[in-house]
């Protein structure tokens, strides 16, 4: 199994401005993948991180609203660029662990005011 | 398209038998999850299917026909702690990419 830890919890942000989400694996994983969560809904996938290559964003995700990090086998972070209060959400870290299991972290909830 | 249909809620009685249909649109196919996702908490994984038939894992079976793009989750002797949403979650060839259904909202009453 995969322990999955994000940072931080939760967060009031102020629009226009931008947040930066951890995710911080125990193990050492090929994949990470980022969705959101709006409430009442269920997961839609934002990205996928590979570490040392481009992050893969899925159709409506954009970089430069999303920009990510992978530099290592255990690290990722996603920043919430120039938020509007559509943006608030809860974001999910997630990693495959074994071909048949994929980890959720605990998530981020995010409110824009 | 990419399409996964559940229905969005059930009820059923504890010590039941519950059973949550899952059919699918996906222009690939690289196996079938169900998770369970309690309010306000992240969803964990409950099972996996990439070959037809019934997988049995304790209270919990998950059934899939790839040629009808359908699955089933059961569950068994339900407890009230069951109450939870389960999402339906399919994974694309190539690239990993799982894409999920809205989920179901079970409701498990005494």
């Amino acid at each position: 199994s995969a322990v999955i830890s994000q940072k931080p919890s939760r967060d009031i942000c102020q629009r226009g401005t931008s947040l930066t989400i951890q995710c911080q694996v125990d193990s050492q994983v090929t994949m990470m993948f980022w969705y959101r969560q709006q409430p009442g809904q269920s997961l839609t996938l934002i990205a996928t991180a590979n570490q040392g290559s481009e992050a893969t964003y899925e159709s409506g995700f954009v970089i430069d609203k999303f920009p990510i990090s992978r530099p290592n086998l255990t690290f990722s972070t996603l920043t919430v660029s120039n938020m509007s209060p559509e943006d608030s959400s809860i974001y999910l870290c997630s990693v495959e662990a074994g071909y048949e299991t994929q980890y959720f972290g605990p998530g981020t909830r995010l409110l824009v005011l | 398209g990419q399409n996964i249909d559940q229905p969005t809620e059930m009820t059923a009685t504890e010590g039941a038998i519950v059973q949550i249909n899952c059919t699918y649109q996906t222009s690939g196919f690289n196996g079938l999850f169900w998770y369970q996702q309690h309010a306000g908490e992240a969803p964990t994984f409950l099972s996996y299917n990439v070959l037809d038939g019934l997988e049995e894992k304790g209270r919990f079976s998950s059934f899939l026909s790839r040629s009808k793009g359908y699955s089933y989750l059961l569950l068994k002797e339900l407890q009230m702690k069951d109450s939870a949403s389960y999402l339906c979650a399919v994974r694309d060839t190539g690239g990993f990419k799982t894409i999920f259904g809205a989920g179901t909202r079970l409701f498990v009453k005494a």
